[in-house]
């Protein structure tokens, strides 16, 4: 099944610099990475995700870049806020949603004033 | 109001009680999951649904059950068979064949075994 790893686990940033965080997968058959955001007490919720048919894609501050062939995919913050804080999940799927979605270990953004 | 509402929000049990924590969506949506979450370990997938009287087991499935009788409705039964309970439990439930991948959360369940 599909394995997917993500680093690091804790970020501490100042406020106005960039933050990346690294996730790799396993199954080259998964071809849909969303990351989630999770802040303190609520849900997690999408932010951004990317197909295998492409390999950036950018929405205002936030961007996620995937290499297919090294089965690896970032998300890039710049100009991080206070507001950035808090934890981040990537995840790998087959075709989207409704298959069975694997998860990273998540990443606990703390942006520093 | 559209989205999807788990109850109890909090829930304590005593090791041996069965517990079911229920998970309802009026999104329309036909798939429907469970996910347990400890810190440290992300989410991790328990049981999903895609269409309605059918349903898959997830990486970690020992110790729980589900149904789904209804499109709206998947509820989760943690057994006396789960030897770790104590955890917060998400429900999720996304479209099929629309090209939307999001999957949409509930706020969660937290269990505590005592």
């Amino acid at each position: 099944g599909e394995n997917v790893e993500q680093h690091p686990s804790t970020l501490s940033v100042q406020e106005g610099d960039s933050a990346v965080i690294k996730c790799t997968y396993s199954d080259s058959a998964s071809n849909y990475f969303p990351w989630y955001k999770q802040e303190l007490g609520k849900r997690p919720q999408l932010i951004i995700d990317i197909r295998s048919n492409v390999g950036e894609k950018k929405d205002q501050r936030i961007a996620v870049t995937l290499n297919k062939t090294a089965k690896h995919f970032s998300l890039h913050i710049t100009e991080t806020q206070p507001e950035d804080s808090a934890v981040y999940f990537c995840a790998a799927s087959l075709s989207g949603g409704y298959q069975k979605v694997t998860f990273g270990t998540g990443t606990k953004l703390q942006v520093i004033p | 109001d559209g989205g999807i509402t788990q109850s109890p929000k909090y829930l304590f049990r005593k090791e041996g009680q069965n517990v079911t924590l229920s998970c309802e969506q009026n999104l329309n949506h036909d798939a429907m999951y469970w996910y347990r979450q400890d810190p440290g370990q992300g989410l991790r997938l328990i049981y999903y649904s895609q269409i309605v009287n059918d349903f898959q087991k997830g990486d970690i499935a020992e110790g729980y059950s589900v149904s789904r009788e209804k499109k709206e409705s998947f509820p989760l039964t943690v057994t006396s068979a789960q030897k770790n309970p104590t955890a917060f439990y998400l429900c999720a439930s996304s479209p099929i064949y629309t090209g939307i991948g999001e999957l949409f959360f509930g706020e969660g369940s937290r269990l505590t075994v005592l």
